[in-house]
């Protein structure tokens, strides 16, 4: 099974600034690797897929990067509805599918 | 719009059974693989159970032991989460999950039905 690793598991950002958010996956995963949101009371939602393609209606401040076993979540100029609780998973080397820890974006 | 809509969740006793529905729309059910996804604070997001668009391809979480079965009527736009033997480890909210495509990321997600185990 491969173990999705995620850092740091809270991370303090003030609004308007830059976050950026790792996973590292215990074996290549290629670019098989997506990245979602979940708000509290919500159901996960799509972000990134093939690491670096921006899910529909995703905006340009959140980038995806990286490929083999170390990726990236970017978001830029940080607004309210951003933090939450955010996921990567990888989809290469399944059964099974598995999902990081998660990162808990907080306001600082 | 893509709506998944699960429903049969519930208080259930250790030893149990529940059937979990997923009924699908807004987009062309059997073009895609679906999923059973569950959460849990403790273990947080864990893919519990996979079926292809035709219902020959199914996965199985190991943690499950046989005690679980996916299924799916594409004529109905309805996928199935049919649960037995069930343990307090299998509490969780459970998500219905659309693939992207086939065996991909995961697009679209459903509000979740919570499964409660326990005497």
């Amino acid at each position: 099974e491969t173990v999705m690793t995620q850092s740091p598991a809270t991370l303090s950002v003030s609004p308007g600034e830059r976050a950026t958010l790792s996973c590292r996956a215990s074996q290549s995963v290629g670019s098989n690797l997506a990245w979602y949101l979940q708000k509290p009371g919500q159901a996960p939602r799509l972000l990134i897929y093939g690491a670096s393609t921006r899910a529909t209606g995703i905006p340009a401040r959140f980038s995806g990067s990286g490929s083999g076993t170390e990726f990236t979540l970017t978001i830029s100029s940080l607004q309210s509805g951003d933090f939450a609780v955010y996921y990567c998973q990888q989809y290469n080397n399944w059964p099974p599918y598995t999902f990081g820890q998660g990162t808990k974006l907080e306001i600082k | 719009e893509v709506r998944l809509v699960e429903s049969g969740g519930g208080l259930v006793q250790p030893g149990g059974s529940l059937r979990l529905s997923c009924s699908a729309s807004g987009f062309n059910f059997s073009a895609y693989a679906m999923h059973w996804v569950r959460q849990t604070p403790g273990k947080g997001l864990e893919h519990v159970s996979a079926i292809g668009r035709d219902g020959g391809t199914t996965y199985y979480a190991d943690s499950l032991e046989g005690r679980f079965t996916i299924s799916r009527d594409n004529s109905k736009n309805t996928l199935y989460l049919q649960m037995s033997s069930l343990r307090a480890e299998d509490t969780a909210l459970y998500y219905c999950v659309k693939d992207t495509s086939t065996w991909y990321s995961f697009d679209h997600w459903g509000q979740g039905t919570l499964v409660t185990v326990s005497s």
